[in-house]
């Protein structure tokens, strides 16, 4: 079992839309969840973290949080040709020695359509 | 001012050579990380260095050897490259063990021929 998933996509939406993008994990014990954007040829950017339950808004970013379904999603309102790019997210689960590591999903590209 | 860099950006080499990758960060973290990023875009944690101490160490070939000189510095030595091993690599830092999120490098993109 994968143990953070989500659809690779290509998700499109137009100018202007909200873009939903949803991850679930496999790790109950996992305590923080992030959402990185990576635009092609660069490196991840951290854009959001969470660890409550509940919703964590910033700007137009939204980060859905429920522990008990393992699910993390991000909603991104007023959605822009520049919000195009692959979305990963990444939860911090424990790790082998009681280490904690942060684990990617394979990433959702999201296509902002003018 | 680079809060965490890596050289080189690309590096092309032949089968068969060892190169080594660096990484400096300037944040004042205490981890550092290695990720590979395949041709499928997945990234995958390889090895991670907390005050210079080795803490995660993933099912990776032993060709591959890090070295953390110290915190603020990681660094990646190959050995015996192979075509499989084409990928970008990216490092990374933390406050503590990433609860926070990591910074990472710009990447190295590495093609073996």
């Amino acid at each position: 079992q994968k143990e953070v998933e989500q659809n690779s996509g290509p998700l499109s939406v137009p100018e202007g839309a909200i873009a939903s993008l949803n991850c679930t994990y496999s790790d109950r014990g996992s305590q923080s969840f992030f959402w990185y954007r990576q635009y092609s040829g660069k490196s991840p950017e951290l854009i959001m973290f969470i660890y409550s339950n509940g919703d964590k808004e910033d700007g137009r970013f939204t980060a859905q949080l429920n522990k008990a379904s393992q699910y993390v999603s991000l909603l991104i309102r007023d959605s822009q040709p520049s919000d195009s790019a692959t979305y990963l997210c990444a939860v911090n689960m424990g790790g082998s020695g009681g280490y904690q590591k942060v684990t990617f999903g394979i990433g959702t590209k999201l296509q902002v359509i003018p | 001012d680079t809060a965490v860099s890596q050289t080189p950006k690309y590096l092309v080499t032949q089968m068969g050579n060892d190169k080594s990758i660096k990484c400096e960060q300037n944040l004042g973290h205490d981890t550092m990380y290695w990720y590979k990023q395949d041709s499928k875009k997945f990234l995958k944690i390889m090895f991670s260095y907390n005050n210079k101490e080795l803490i995660i160490n993933e099912t990776v070939p032993n060709r591959f050897s890090p070295k953390s000189p110290d915190k603020a510095h990681l660094n990646l030595h190959i050995n015996s490259l192979e075509l499989g091993d084409s990928a970008v690599y990216f490092c990374a830092s933390s406050r503590g063990q990433g609860y926070y999120g990591y910074t990472f490098g710009s990447g190295t993109r590495l093609t073996v021929v």
